[in-house]
């Protein structure tokens, strides 16, 4: 079975620094792609950032990073240079290839503080 | 940039009433879902669709949810007898396509909060 587990319910960084959210799946599919999305309080699902299981480099986007470390089953977002516009919910997610659902995990509330 | 559009954002429904909720994707998407959130947990998977068929769905897509494509833009989710559980936001997304290595990316509407009373 898939399954997507996020350890930290809630996590606090101050503004300007760096903070990691943890992710770690499990599957037997050697090909799958895992996303992080974040959910401000309005509600809305705002995809940041893709890593495919067959990319050697961590996926970045703007201050967003994905430290993929495939041996271990972890992915990882980093947010660089927090803003106070980060605070969120924030879900990690897999999709199995040529599967279409999205497996999520439970999420992490970051909270940036001034 | 275009993006999901879902209506109504908010909508109150009687228990035992029937509900449909709608949903625009972007207009070159092929593949169309339907996901679940209750307050305060993950999102669920409901449904994928597909060239005007369901592809995959979950346990919790039961006899009571359809889905249907009715025109070339809208994609409707129907709950046929609403109950108390079914309270939740629902997400409508939508993707290119469905590739090996799952490279595409599920762009979701800003969801539609259903509460059943």
């Amino acid at each position: 079975a898939q399954k997507i587990t996020q350890t930290q319910p809630g996590m606090f960084v101050q503004e300007k620094e760096a903070v990691t959210l943890d992710c770690t799946y499990d599957t037997s599919d050697q090909s799958y792609g895992l996303f992080w999305y974040k959910q401000p309080s309005s509600g809305e699902m705002i995809f940041l950032i893709y890593q495919g299981s067959y990319d050697e480099q961590n996926a970045t986007e703007g201050r967003y990073s994905l430290n993929f470390q495939k041996a271990r089953k972890s992915a990882n977002l980093v947010i660089s240079a927090s803003q106070l516009g980060d605070s969120a919910m924030y879900f990690c997610a897999m999709r199995r290839s040529n599967f279409n659902k999205f497996y999520f995990g439970s999420g992490t509330k970051l909270n940036v503080k001034p | 940039e275009p993006e999901v559009t879902q209506t109504p954002s908010h909508q109150v429904t009687q228990m035992g009433q029937e509900v449909i909720l709608r949903c625009v994707p972007i207009s070159n998407h092929l593949y169309f879902y339907w996901y679940r959130q209750i307050l305060g947990q993950k999102v669920e998977f409901l449904v994928s669709f597909y060239n005007n068929e369901i592809s995959e769905k979950s346990e919790i897509f039961d006899d009571q949810f359809s889905v249907e494509r009715p025109d070339g833009s809208n994609f409707t989710l129907k709950i046929r007898s609403t109950k108390l559980e079914d309270s939740a936001m629902y997400f409508c997304a939508s993707s290119e396509f469905v590739g090996r290595g799952g490279d595409q990316p599920q762009h979701f509407g800003d969801g539609t909060r259903l509460s059943i009373l």
